[in-house]
This record gives structure tokens, C-alpha cells and sequence, in this order.
């Protein structure tokens, strides 16, 4: 099975600045149709998950743009350029591209300082 | 507005039985795979399992292979979840997700998983 390790798995920022979480997989995600099923999810508190990004940069419809996608092959990351209130939650990693199983990332806290 | 709507849980013993439900609206769900997702009380999510749109081909995790079955009824809209032989550690909110999978050969589905998500439904095994 592939496996997902983000860090860092608690993240304190002050409002309006940047955040960063990386995600590292135990192989490579680029399928074989060319390409790389990583996806990001956000959970806010009390709250189902949410899609946020699919095959490493794209937004999901209505997610601002302040969220970024970027990376390849085994190194991704997800970057928050001005964190808001609204961002507090767990932000999970997944990835799609060597199953079943699906896996996820451990998952990484983000809060306000 | 796309919905999923999950039942069907609640408080069983251990080895005990319990179906899940998935109702789905405002989307043609014979055209997509579906999956079920869960989340421990307090840790990360985790693939339970998933089925394509057709209902031919089903996939689990390890951990439910042989105790869980995931079915769908394309006439009435609704996903399923049979648990049987339920064990302590199945203890979660199961969530359903729209699987947005594409055929690529062969037994190969790939594609850009759960772009929406229900509102979960608890399940708790404890005597």
C-alpha cells in the first residue's frame, strides 16, 4: 500500500499569513493514463470533509483562490497564502492513483496563533 | 444542489449487524462510482470501500474484506453499506462520497475520488 506522510501534523499561523503543508508518498502517483490522481481535503471543525484541490493543482469549484496546489511524483504540498478564520480544520492528503486501497495522510491541524 | 444523505447507524454489540444507506439527489448516480469513508472518534480518514456505477466491480479495504458489502439500487438513487461481524474497532462516522471514477482498461478505474460528501451517520460497537 502507499503511504501518505504529511507534516508538519500541527500548524499554528496568525491571520493573514502564509501556511504550507507538505505531503509525501511511499511512491510515485503519476498513473499510468498520465496523471497524478493527489487529492486535498479540508475538515472544519465538527464538519463532514471537503475537496479542495484534485490532481495536485486544480480548485474544486468555490474554493478560494488563496489555496494552491503544487508538486510532483512523490512531493506535493498545499499552500494557504493569507490564512483566514474560516481555514481552521484538519487538512488530509489522498491518494488515488495506486488502488484499492486509497490512503490518506495522517492529517495536519491548522490554527490560529 | 448535489446531496448525499446517509442512515442507518447506531449502537451495536459486537458481531452484531448494521446496514448503511446513502440516499443521492440532483445527480445522475447510475454514471458514478460511490465509496463509503470513515473517521474514528478522534483520528483520520480512512477507505472503507467502493463500487462502480454499473455495481460490477466492488473494492474494500483489508480491514472489512469478508464482513462488509457495498451494494447500490441505481433505480432508487441509494448506496448501501451491509456490515456484519462488527467489531469494536468499527466504531465511526461513515461518510458516502460521490467517486467521480473513469474506466481505463481492463479492471483499471482511476479518477479524481469524492468531490462531494454526505453528513456522515455514527456507528458505535460496544457491549
Amino acid at each position: 500500500d502507499v503511504v501518505m506522510t504529511q507534516s508538519p501534523l500541527s500548524l499554528p499561523v496568525a491571520l493573514g499569513q502564509p501556511a504550507s503543508i507538505s505531503c509525501r508518498s511511499s511512491q510515485s502517483l503519476v498513473h499510468s493514463d498520465g496523471n497524478t490522481y493527489l487529492n486535498w481535503f479540508q475538515q472544519r471543525p465538527g464538519q463532514s470533509p471537503r475537496r479542495l484541490i484534485y490532481k495536485v493543482s486544480n480548485r474544486d469549484s468555490g474554493v478560494p483562490d488563496r489555496f494552491s496546489g503544487s508538486g510532483s511524483g512523490t512531493d506535493f504540498t498545499l499552500k494557504i497564502s493569507r490564512v483566514e478564520a474560516e481555514d481552521v480544520g484538519v487538512y488530509y492528503c489522498m491518494q488515488g492513483t495506486h488502488w484499492p486501497p486509497r490512503t490518506f495522510g495522517q492529517g495536519t491541524k491548522v490554527e490560529i496563533k | 444542489e448535489v446531496q448525499l444523505v446517509e442512515s442507518g447507524g447506531g449502537l451495536v454489540q459486537p458481531g452484531g449487524s448494521l446496514r448503511l444507506s446513502c440516499a443521492a439527489s440532483r445527480f445522475t448516480f447510475s454514471n458514478y462510482a460511490m465509496s463509503w469513508v470513515r473517521q474514528a472518534p478522534g483520528k483520520g480518514l480512512e477507505w472503507v470501500s467502493s463500487i462502480t456505477g454499473s455495481g460490477n466491480h466492488t473494492y474494500y479495504a483489508d480491514s472489512v474484506k469478508g464482513r462488509f458489502t457495498i451494494s447500490r439500487d441505481n433505480s432508487e438513487n441509494t448506496l448501501y453499506l451491509q456490515m456484519n461481524s462488527l467489531r469494536v474497532e468499527d466504531t465511526a462516522v461513515y461518510y458516502c462520497a460521490k467517486d467521480p471514477l473513469a474506466f481505463c482498461g481492463g479492471d483499471c478505474y482511476a479518477g479524481s475520488a469524492f468531490d462531494i460528501w454526505g453528513q456522515g451517520t455514527m456507528v458505535t460497537v460496544s457491549s
